[in-house]
């Protein structure tokens, strides 16, 4: 099993530009999450989905929008990209729909200039 | 807003001591409390973690404590090892849990194990 599978691992972006970030998982979960992890900070929910078809926003969802694309699937779009979304974003899964992460994917570094 | 206060920032011993990190939440609905080790450049990973009813949980060398009534909580990790050299997160869900209840975050531990 590969877990929670995510892509890119790295990516650099200009200010404005957009992107999606994918994130996949094998283990027949329900829910999922997008976390993003700043130096000297936790991590901090973006949003998340509790099952297929339902998303909602979590603590800092300003700037972002998801699709849960089916219940492997949940991506992370950034429509128009700002410095202050330089940060290594974490997809999560877990079998219930509890807010409790079980499983992360191993990240993906984004930088935007 | 809710919030999750996390101490010590950073956490050194030397291997074979025992590393104790505490955290306490605002929330009085929140009834799970879950911990996740990091090391440098990899995912968290659920550790250990323990619900209100509970007041106490152990696997192997780590253990969480539970003090409801003083809304704090803590790991314990006797007998450490260089292995155990992590950033550790503490988390709190926040409005019961349930569907609409999501986790705050600690801003996290950096313990290191002297050899």
């Amino acid at each position: 099993n590969a877990g929670v599978t995510q892509t890119p691992k790295f990516q650099v972006l200009k200010t404005g530009q957009s992107m999606t970030l994918q994130c996949a998982q094998d283990m027949n979960h329900n829910s999922m999450y997008w976390y993003r992890q700043d130096p000297g900070m936790g991590l901090r929910l973006i949003y998340y989905s509790a099952s297929e078809g339902t998303t909602d926003k979590g603590e800092v969802p300003n700037g972002y929008n998801v699709s849960r694309l089916n219940k492997r699937e949940f991506s992370l779009r950034l429509e128009s990209a700002a410095p202050s979304q330089t940060s290594v974003y974490f997809c999560a899964s877990s079998e219930s729909g509890g807010g409790q992460p079980q499983h992360f994917g191993d990240g993906t570094r984004l930088s935007i200039l | 807003g809710e919030n999750v206060e996390q101490h010590p920032s950073t956490l050194s011993v030397q291997e074979g001591d025992s590393a104790v990190i505490k955290c306490t939440y605002s929330d009085s609905a929140s009834n799970y409390f879950p911990w996740y080790k990091q090391e440098l450049g990899k995912r968290p990973q659920l550790i250990i973690d323990i619900r209100s009813n509970v007041g106490e949980k152990k696997d192997q060398r780590i253990a969480v404590t539970l003090n409801k009534t003083a809304k704090h909580f803590s790991l314990h990790i006797t007998e450490t090892q260089p292995e155990d050299s992590a950033v550790y997160f503490c988390a709190a869900s926040i409005r019961g849990g349930g569907s609409q209840g999501n986790l705050i975050f600690g801003k996290g531990t950096k313990l290191s194990v002297k050899p």
